[in-house]
């Protein structure tokens, strides 16, 4: 399974635009980039996922560079409710994701 | 539309009592689901998971243990709780009609074992 590394933590201001770059240098072909969403005492929620180039929906965009070894989410002008943890994981189909640490956004007015 | 439950939300247990947790899908059918567990401060570790009715992956040894006695069903059950069973524990569900790796996780139940 391949290993995903993520910032621990990313500070950002209302109205930026704020990028969360994922490596994984030992993505498998099969392997599909999936980005999750959790606020405290929550679940984690689904954001986005790709498998290459640019993947776009109404909450963020996801950068995947030909090699595949990194993957960058994007959100754009962030507001503080966008405060919480995002996680990177890499797979080719749900069994066994592993959802690391993830990066812990705090977003300040 | 699919929903998943999962109760109850809180619960303060000591050590050595059982422990049964439980999580219901509505919506769809024949789902894998997923019991993962979160330490304070710490990533989701996947305990379990179920492809069909009576089939259960264990990725971690521990004096967990779960059941999947329905399609929509999933159980996870401790006979004696250890202080480290302390956590806050989700339960996921996946299906063949979303992508390869979106999981739609319950409520959350938080444990605290003392």
């Amino acid at each position: 399974l391949a290993k995903t590394t993520q910032p621990i933590s990313m500070d950002s201001y209302e109205g930026q635009e704020v990028n969360i770059t994922c490596s994984h240098n030992n993505i498998a072909t099969n392997d599909y980039i999936t980005w999750y969403q959790q606020f405290p005492s929550q679940g984690p929620r689904f954001i986005i996922q790709g498998y290459k180039t640019k993947v776009t929906n109404e909450v963020a965009s996801l950068f995947i560079p030909a090699d595949r070894k990194s993957s960058t989410l994007s959100l754009p002008r962030v507001s503080l409710s966008d405060t919480a943890v995002y996680y990177c994981l890499v797979g080719e189909n749900t069994d066994k994701l592993i959802f690391g640490t993830g990066t812990r956004l705090q977003v300040f007015p | 539309s699919q929903t998943i439950h999962q109760w109850p939300a809180t619960l303060v247990q000591p050590v050595g009592s059982p422990l049964s947790l439980e999580c219901t899908v509505e919506g769809t059918s024949n789902p894998n689901l997923y019991w993962y567990r979160q330490a304070a401060g710490r990533g989701l570790q996947l305990l379990f998971y179920s492809v069909g009715i009576g089939q259960i992956s264990s990725e971690v040894p521990q004096n967990l243990s779960a059941s999947r006695p329905q399609d929509r069903q999933f159980i996870l059950s401790s006979k004696k709780l250890l202080l480290s069973d302390s956590g806050f524990y989700l339960c996921a569900w996946s299906g063949d009609r979303q992508g390869p790796g979106e999981l739609f996780f319950g409520e959350g139940s938080r444990l605290t074992v003392l």
